[in-house]
């Protein structure tokens, strides 16, 4: 089993859709977790970084994390056709910079 | 604009032959790290770098695969020799603290064949 799982995909929506994402994790010592995008042909960028349990918000974007369920969610209000690309979840657990990454979903939003 | 740079960004060759990836890290960052990213295995930690020393290359077949960082402002992995299970997307990324975000360069798309 993954330290890191996260569903592969593809999600498709429609524009204007909220979308969520998720990944669950096994290392209780996780503490840091990120959110990258990543489209095609070019490399993952960051999107959110929260750190150990709470919500961050940042404009369409809602990173959460539960510690007490080892899950965290990223969520897209308003999705747009510009946001289509592959979501991969991140987490580190503080003590070293090594990043343990998810697979990535594939999400694709259509017109 | 602050960016992580690689090149080459494409890179086709024979096996056997050697292949050798080079990354310029953010200015001031001190961590950079290298990652391969397939389909099948998604992205996958190869080597990371702190003040230029190696922390952990543990992800690296270590018989073919050489990572270094002559100075602060260039990282190289090098593959000898290529095979055809070596291609793969590699990516470098920097970082500023232990505990801070990776910034991806474009990555190195590498085809062996």
């Amino acid at each position: 089993q993954k330290e890191v799982e996260q569903d592969p995909g593809p999600l498709s929506v429609p524009e204007g859709a909220i979308v969520s994402l998720n990944c669950t994790y096994s290392n209780s010592a996780f503490q840091y977790f990120m959110w990258y995008r990543q489209y095609s042909r070019k490399g993952p960028e960051l999107l959110m970084y929260t750190y150990s349990s709470g919500n961050k918000e940042d404009g369409r974007f809602t990173a959460q994390v539960d510690k007490s369920s080892k899950y965290i969610s990223l969520f897209i209000r308003d999705s747009q056709p510009s946001d289509s690309a592959t979501y991969l979840c991140a987490m580190n657990t503080g003590t070293a910079s090594k990043l343990t990454f998810g697979t990535g979903t594939r999400l694709q939003v259509t017109l | 604009d602050a960016r992580v740079t690689q090149t080459p960004r494409h890179k086709v060759t024979e096996m056997g032959q050697e292949v050798t990836m080079r990354c310029q890290p953010i200015l001031g960052h001190n961590t950079v790290f290298w990652y391969r990213q397939t389909m099948m295995q998604g992205l996958e930690l190869l080597a990371y770098f702190r003040n230029r020393a190696p922390l952990d290359d543990s992800g690296m077949p270590k018989d073919r695969f050489s990572a270094e960082m002559p100075d602060a402002t260039l990282a190289t992995l090098k593959i000898q020799p290529s095979e055809p299970r070596d291609s793969a997307v590699y990516f470098c990324a920097s970082g500023a603290r232990t505990t801070d975000t990776q910034y991806f360069g474009p990555g190195t798309r590498l085809t062996v064949l």
